[in-house]
């Protein structure tokens, strides 16, 4: 079955420290990528998204993220947190068939500390 | 503009009961969609309409569960007979259509089953 993999469920990091999490998915084909965050009591927003061109996405907030086909990756990163970053981070892809559902990754959540 | 709406807030029901989860997506999003979140079981598609198309109902756990989009617009989610295993936070997201663009969440319905 296709799936989306985050490889760090629970990261922890002090403000202006660099982050990196690891996003990869299971097929090849055409993919539609989505990083997606949730701040603590608010709803799921988008931060970036890759469809095609470009491999390396700029998002919201200082957020980027790079498409490396031959790895099945999309691994999101900043060169330095904030405190507000502290929030729960998706991945997600609609995946390689005509449908519109979204994988989710299983999620990283990220505290960072003043 | 107005984001995805999503009604009421928090349920909590006993166990057995009919309950009635409501969205209302972004004005002219002909593309909505239903997913749960669960602790374990993180966020699962349940299902998808797209215009007057037929939805995809493959994600709907068992013939418990039942979604309908009147009008094109407002979606209702039923579930029936209440399960403790029903005990999530259920989101509904909105797309401008066709499929695989972004989609935008709403802020949840939690249910609570007894």
């Amino acid at each position: 079955a296709q799936s989306v993999s985050q490889h760090n469920h629970h990261v922890i990091l002090s403000e202006a420290a660099s982050l990196e999490l690891g996003c990869n998915y299971s097929y090849g084909g055409t993919v539609n990528l989505f990083w997606y965050v949730q701040y603590p009591g608010q709803h799921l927003q988008l931060l970036l998204k890759y469809f095609s061109g470009d491999p390396l996405v700029k998002g919201i907030k200082g957020f980027e993220a790079e498409f490396i086909k031959s790895k099945f990756s999309f691994n999101l990163r900043k060169p330095s947190v904030q405190w507000s970053d502290t929030a729960e981070y998706f991945c997600a892809s609609y995946g390689s068939s005509n449908t519109g559902k979204l994988i989710f990754g299983q999620g990283t959540t990220l505290q960072v500390k003043p | 503009g107005a984001g995805v709406s999503q009604s009421p807030s928090n349920k909590v029901t006993e166990k057995g009961k009919d309950v009635e989860l409501r969205c209302d997506p972004i004005s002219g999003h002909t593309a909505l969609y239903w997913y749960r979140q669960s602790l374990g079981q993180g966020l699962e598609f349940l299902i998808y309409f797209q215009g007057n198309s037929a939805p995809d109902k493959s994600g709907l756990p068992s013939d418990r569960f039942s979604a309908e989009r009147t009008g094109g617009s407002v979606s209702t989610l039923t579930i029936q007979r209440t399960q403790q295993e029903d005990s999530a936070v259920y989101l509904c997201a909105s797309g401008p259509g066709p499929r695989r663009d972004t989609q935008y969440f709403g802020p949840g319905t939690r249910l609570t089953v007894l």
